[in-house]
């Protein structure tokens, strides 16, 4: 079945600093989704970022990811990061088509901030 | 809009008891998914409605868990025998379309406690 690898455990880093989260997959699918899921304290997850298209960009509150079917990646980066970027970061994947959508998630990566 | 709703938000029960929890979705959304939430585990998926019917349900374990969704206003998991190995997180979440690009959204989750 289909499985995401991202960094796990606990990411620290001093504000102001670049960060990068890796996230990697295995799928039979030529064509999967990919997404970046961010839960904050307390609070359930919400979509940062999701993209189908290889080889491109995107985009969203300062926070950037490319998907790389040669090397079946997705990593989230930001160039610099904030305080109130600290939160549990989920990278996840669904299959194409109209059968099952359902989400298949890395283990995540707690990523906490230091002023 | 109000999201997603779960209740009960906190369901404590004693190892054997049955714990039923449950899930409005968005009005208008047409998918309904069920997750579990773990510390060690991380975000599991365990059961997914399309137009309320059940379409996969490969993540439930067979014995105790089973799912419905008897009407597009509300879908519910329960738990026969609950075990400690149960405790976890609960969320529901639901999407405007059944598309593997379509964008999930989360409610808060019930936490269940099982003694």
């Amino acid at each position: 079945g289909d499985s995401v690898t991202q960094t796990e455990g606990l990411v620290t880093l001093t504000e102001g600093l670049p960060v990068m989260l890796n996230c990697t997959y295995q799928t039979i699918y030529s064509n999967p989704f990919l997404f970046w899921y961010v839960q904050h304290l307390n609070e359930s997850p919400r979509l940062l970022l999701k993209s189908f298209t290889d080889n491109k960009r995107t985009e969203h509150q300062g926070f950037h990811a490319t998907l790389h079917k040669s090397s079946s990646s997705f990593h989230l980066q930001k160039s610099s990061a904030q305080l109130s970027d600290s939160a549990l970061y989920y990278c996840a994947l669904s299959p194409p088509g109209t059968g099952s959508n359902r989400l298949t998630f890395g283990k995540g990566t707690k990523f906490s901030l230091i002023p | 809009n109000a999201g997603v709703i779960q209740t009960p938000r906190h369901k404590v029960t004693g190892k054997g008891q049955e714990a039923t929890l449950w899930c409005e979705p968005i009005s208008g959304h047409s998918a309904v998914f069920w997750y579990r939430q773990t510390i060690v585990q991380g975000l599991e998926f365990l059961t997914y409605f399309r137009n309320q019917a059940p379409i996969d349900d490969s993540g439930m374990p067979k014995e105790r868990f089973s799912a419905q969704m008897p009407n597009q206003s509300h879908s519910t998991l329960k738990i026969q025998s609950t075990q400690p190995q149960d405790s976890a997180v609960y969320l529901c979440a639901s999407s405007l379309v059944w598309g593997g690009q379509d964008t999930q959204y989360f409610g808060p989750g019930t936490r269940l406690l099982v003694l």
